[in-house]
């Protein structure tokens, strides 16, 4: 049972450029987020989707884009890359309290 | 303005200590979670408690809800190496997604 998978694992960028995590869950849940993670910060709210076919912004939307495909997939993308944007980027599911997190991408925008 | 304010931020301790970390709140919440993240990986559900004045223990680990809803804490009984990590609370508002507190980042040193 793979969980929650996220792709790629590491990303460098070069500011302007653009770019689209991936994420997929195999446990059916109807809800999924996007969190980035900065030294400090905690875990911030990017966007969610608490089912297939809604999305709603969170904490930090801006310089984001979202899409939920299906019910297993939803992808972060980041049309013109900036430096401000350098975190750890986490994709979680949940069908209740829980939430389930992919182990992460570390993205480096120079 | 952080919703959840977690103490102490940092924390490092010799193998065999107890210790406890905190998670407040003005905000009354329907439940609260806690959460262990360790390098390099998603975080990583503990517990859940959901009823004021709730205690639940997962072995040397010790989680109380206060009896307003409104705190948490975390008590480790002698703490081991293993138990090195970011502790992140998060708390559940109605029908929001989940707010996260910033961490209490855990050493224990052997």
């Amino acid at each position: 049972n793979a969980g929650v998978t996220q792709t790629p694992k590491f990303q460098v960028l070069k500011t302007g450029q653009s770019m689209t995590l991936q994420c997929a869950q195999d446990m059916n849940h109807n809800s999924m987020y996007w969190y980035r993670q900065d030294p400090g910060m905690g875990l911030r709210l990017i966007y969610y989707s608490a089912s297939e076919g809604t999305t709603d912004k969170g904490e930090v939307p801006n310089g984001y884009n979202v899409s939920r495909l299906n019910k297993r997939e939803f992808s972060l993308r980041l049309e013109s890359a900036a430096p401000s944007q350098t975190s750890v980027y986490f994709c979680a599911s949940s069908q209740g309290l829980e939430q389930y997190f992919g182990p992460g991408t570390r993205l480096t925008v120079t | 303005t952080q919703l959840l304010e977690q103490s102490p931020q940092f924390l490092s301790i010799q193998e065999g200590e107890n210790l406890t970390v905190y998670c407040n709140s003005s905000s009354v919440f329907s439940s609260l979670q806690w959460y262990r993240q360790e390098p390099g990986e998603g975080p990583v559900l503990l517990v859940t408690v959901v009823t004021g004045g709730e205690v639940k223990k997962l072995k040397r680990l010790t989680f109380q809800f206060g009896d307003a809803r409104k705190d948490s804490s975390l008590h480790i009984t002698a703490a081991q190496p293993g138990d090195t990590g970011l502790y992140l609370c998060a708390g559940e508002l109605g029908n929001t997604p989940l707010v996260f507190g910033k961490g209490t980042r855990l050493s224990v040193i052997a």
